[in-house]
């Protein structure tokens, strides 16, 4: 089965800009998760969508934000890019009682 | 979530057991273990996760201490496609509609050497 898809794979923008990133779950997954990544601070978590609702948040500023549509898939934009936004943005998904979660490849974003 | 202690890095020979430690005393009764790795620039990939008792899957196996505060996965003969950063978090299991949040931390770099 497919597994967590991520488009686009990379991005390259400009401080100022704004950006949206997609991710589609497994089939039947209805919990989707995003997090970034940098050298600097690690894996960090973004927030959580369950039934179109965000269920649970990050600490990050709220140029950062996302929404989830009825079949599950999410996406995220980031408004007013910062060089610091620079950083490997992760999708995860996971089903009701399963303690496993399934994460995408990734969408690396640069900003310049 | 307790926080957990991992060594930054560790290094094993191809072929042998890969044993890799986690430190979580202040984990809470309710708390699993779970343990991911993420191999460079990929997302990260879930292992094993377990309460109190030793688990194994066709990945790994995970032992945890009778009193829960710390815990060892095991590659039972590691190849050199496991060098990665191995995560170990605690956590309480998520409800339906929340609690999915998983919080990393450095992890441990795990280098298989020909």
């Amino acid at each position: 089965k497919a597994g967590v898809t991520q488009t686009p794979r990379y991005l390259i923008k400009t401080r100022g800009q704004q950006v949206t990133l997609s991710c589609s779950p497994i089939s039947g997954h209805r919990s989707v998760s995003w997090y970034q990544q940098t050298p600097g601070q690690g894996l960090q978590f973004l927030f959580e969508y369950f039934s179109e609702t965000q269920r649970n948040k990050g600490n990050f500023p709220g140029r950062f934000s996302g929404r989830q549509f009825s079949n599950s898939r999410s996406e995220m934009n980031v408004s007013t890019l910062e060089l610091g936004d620079s950083a490997l943005y992760l999708c995860a998904s996971s089903r009701r009682g399963v303690h496993e979660q399934f994460f995408g490849p990734g969408t690396r974003l640069t900003v310049l | 979530d307790a926080k957990t202690t991992q060594p930054p890095s560790m290094d094993c020979a191809e072929g042998r057991a890969a044993n890799l430690p986690c430190n979580h005393s202040t984990i809470s009764g309710n708390e699993y273990v779970y343990w991911y790795r993420q191999i460079h620039s990929q997302g990260p990939q879930y292992i094993i996760h377990g309460l109190k008792n030793n688990e194994t899957n066709e990945m790994a196996s995970l032992i945890i201490t009778e009193d829960r505060k710390s815990s060892t996965l095991i590659l039972p003969h590691a190849t050199l496609r496991d060098t990665a950063v191995y995560y170990c978090i605690v956590r309480a299991p998520g409800k339906e509609t929340s609690g999915s949040r998983l919080t990393f931390g450095e992890g441990t770099q795990l280098t298989v050497n020909p």
